[in-house]
C-alpha cells in the first residue's frame, strides 16, 4: 500500500538559510499533519491542514511556515534555521472519510535536518 | 492541558519474556483517542493501534494486546512471547477531539524496549 512520502530524506544547511520540506500524503488522505523531532525526544506537532485549511496548530515557531495546495501534497518552510532545528521532522496523513479510523494518523520516512 | 505519562524510560528484557508498557493519560475531554506507535532504530513511525475513549473493549493482535481502563486513565501495552525485532521505542499518544479539526497528537516521553537474545 501506498505510504506517506516526504522529500528530501536528508538536508544539510548552514545557520541562517532557509529550507523547504515537501510532504505527500496517501492518496484520497485529506489532512496533513507536521512533527519535529530533536534527538532522543518524543515528537512535537507543529500544525495540521484539512482540505488545505489550517486546522491546528502546536509549537511551531514563527520563522516556520506551512501550506496544503490542491493536489494535498504539503511544504514546511523554515526560515532563518537556528542550530537548535536540527532534527526529524515528520509529515503524517489522515482521512476524515475513511469509516472507523478517521483521525488515524500514518507517519513518513521523516526528513532529517542538519544545521550547520 | 492534555499530558500522556509514559513511566518507563527503558526496559530490557530477555526474548520470549512477556513484557508491559504503560500509559498513563490525561485530559478534560471527554471523547478522545489513544495511540500507540512504534519507532525501531531504522527511525519511522509505525502506527499500531487506536483505541476511541468510548470503547473499553481490549484488543488482542497477535503477539500484541492492549488494556483500555478509563477508571484509571491508563491504556497498557503486553507483549507476549517478545523477540528481537520487538526492539524499538514506543510511544503512547493522545488524540483530543473537542477542537473537531485535524487535532495533532500529544505523545508522551516513549518507552525504549530492549529484547535480548
Amino acid at each position: 500500500a501506498a505510504g506517506v512520502i516526504q522529500s528530501p530524506r536528508h538536508l544539510i544547511k548552514e545557520k541562517r538559510e532557509t529550507a523547504t520540506l515537501k510532504c505527500y500524503p496517501i492518496p484520497r488522505h485529506d489532512t496533513v499533519y507536521w512533527y519535529q523531532q530533536g534527538p532522543g525526544q518524543d515528537p512535537q506537532f507543529l500544525i495540521s491542514f484539512y482540505e488545505k485549511m489550517q486546522s491546528d496548530k502546536g509549537s511551531i515557531p514563527d520563522r516556520f511556515s506551512a501550506q496544503q495546495f490542491s493536489d494535498y501534497h504539503s511544504e514546511l518552510n523554515m526560515s532563518s534555521l537556528e542550530l537548535g532545528d536540527s532534527a526529524l521532522y515528520f509529515c503524517a496523513s489522515s482521512s476524515s472519510r475513511v469509516r472507523g479510523s478517521a483521525d488515524t494518523q500514518y507517519f513518513g520516512p521523516g526528513t532529517r535536518l542538519t544545521v550547520l | 492541558a492534555q499530558k500522556v505519562t509514559q513511566a518507563q524510560t527503558e526496559i530490557s528484557v530477555v526474548e520470549k519474556e512477556d513484557v508491559t508498557l504503560d500509559c498513563v493519560y490525561e485530559t478534560r475531554d471527554t471523547t478522545y483517542y489513544l495511540f500507540w506507535y512504534k519507532q525501531p532504530p531504522s527511525g519511522e513511525l509505525v502506527f499500531l493501534i487506536r483505541r476511541n475513549s468510548f470503547d473499553e473493549q481490549n484488543e488482542i493482535s497477535g503477539r500484541y494486546s492492549w488494556n483500555f481502563q478509563k477508571s484509571t486513565s491508563s491504556f497498557n501495552f503486553t507483549i507476549t512471547a517478545s523477540q528481537v525485532v520487538d526492539s524499538a521505542v514506543y510511544f503512547c499518544a493522545l488524540s483530543e477531539r473537542g477542537g473537531g479539526g485535524a487535532d495533532g497528537l500529544t505523545f508522551g516521553k516513549g518507552t525504549h524496549l530492549i529484547i535480548q537474545p
